[in-house]
């Protein structure tokens, strides 16, 4: 079964920075798109971020962009997630996400989520 | 950007009764070269991330029960849980894969009546 085991969350100050990490394993890392997805507490569901399985191709949200860069390490199976000029609306638990392929298409499997709290 | 809403924000339904969820796309989501629909629905129970229920519109997932099914095309789109269970109580999210941002629909909350 596919895992996906988020790490890297914490309390942050704003203007702070942290780096997210997701390990993947149980699947050929590099064949997969993987997204992150944020969830801030109490309200719905938001992409933040999509890299191709070769890196290829790269999105990021309107909201992160210039500040979030999402980036893999196909050699050690591991996702990432630099945010930098960290505010509180950026508060809420990131989700790494796997595609069913590698062709920018639906999220199929989830990872539990680590939690970003920005707070002076 | 593509905007997702569904409908309603709520729904409570009896135990054993169909309950319907509406999701509204502002724009097409139907690639006309393969003739899918880049829609997905997820269910999300508390404490728990998203799950997978429906994909391509229409295609259930895994290990997904049959009393979920999914419908529409274009920009109207419907998840139908067709006989309510208990453990059906949770949050429902319609989501757009044609086109980045990625937007997710506000959500639907179902509860039983």
């Amino acid at each position: 079964e596919v895992q996906l085991v988020e790490s890297g969350g914490g309390l942050v100050k704003p203007g702070g920075s942290l780096r997210l990490s997701c390990a993947a394993s149980r699947f050929i890392f590099n064949n997969y798109t993987m997204n992150w997805v944020r969830q801030a507490p109490g309200k719905g569901l938001e992409w933040v971020a999509s890299i191709s399985g070769g890196s290829d191709f790269i999105y990021h949200a309107d909201p992160v962009k210039g500040r979030f860069t999402i980036s893999r390490d196909n050699g050690k199976n591991s996702l990432y997630l630099q945010m930098d000029s960290l505010r509180a609306e950026d508060t809420g638990v990131y989700y790494c996400v796997r595609d069913v392929g590698d062709l920018a298409e639906y999220f199929q499997h989830w990872g539990q989520g680590t939690l970003v709290t920005v707070s002076s | 950007d593509i905007v997702m809403t569904q409908s309603p924000d709520s729904l409570a339904v009896s135990l054993g009764e169909r309950a319907t969820i509406n999701c509204k796309s502002s724009q097409s989501v139907l690639y006309t070269s393969n003739n899918k629909n880049y829609l997905a629905w997820f269910q999300q129970k508390p404490g728990q991330p998203p799950k997978l229920l429906i994909y391509w519109a229409s295609s259930r997932e895994s290990g997904v029960p049959d009393r979920f099914s999914g419908s529409g095309s274009g920009t109207d789109f419907t998840l139908t849980i067709s006989s309510l269970q208990a453990e059906d109580v949770a949050l429902y999210y319609c989501q757009q894969y044609y086109t980045t941002p990625y937007n997710f629909g506000q959500g639907t909350k179902l509860e039983i009546k």
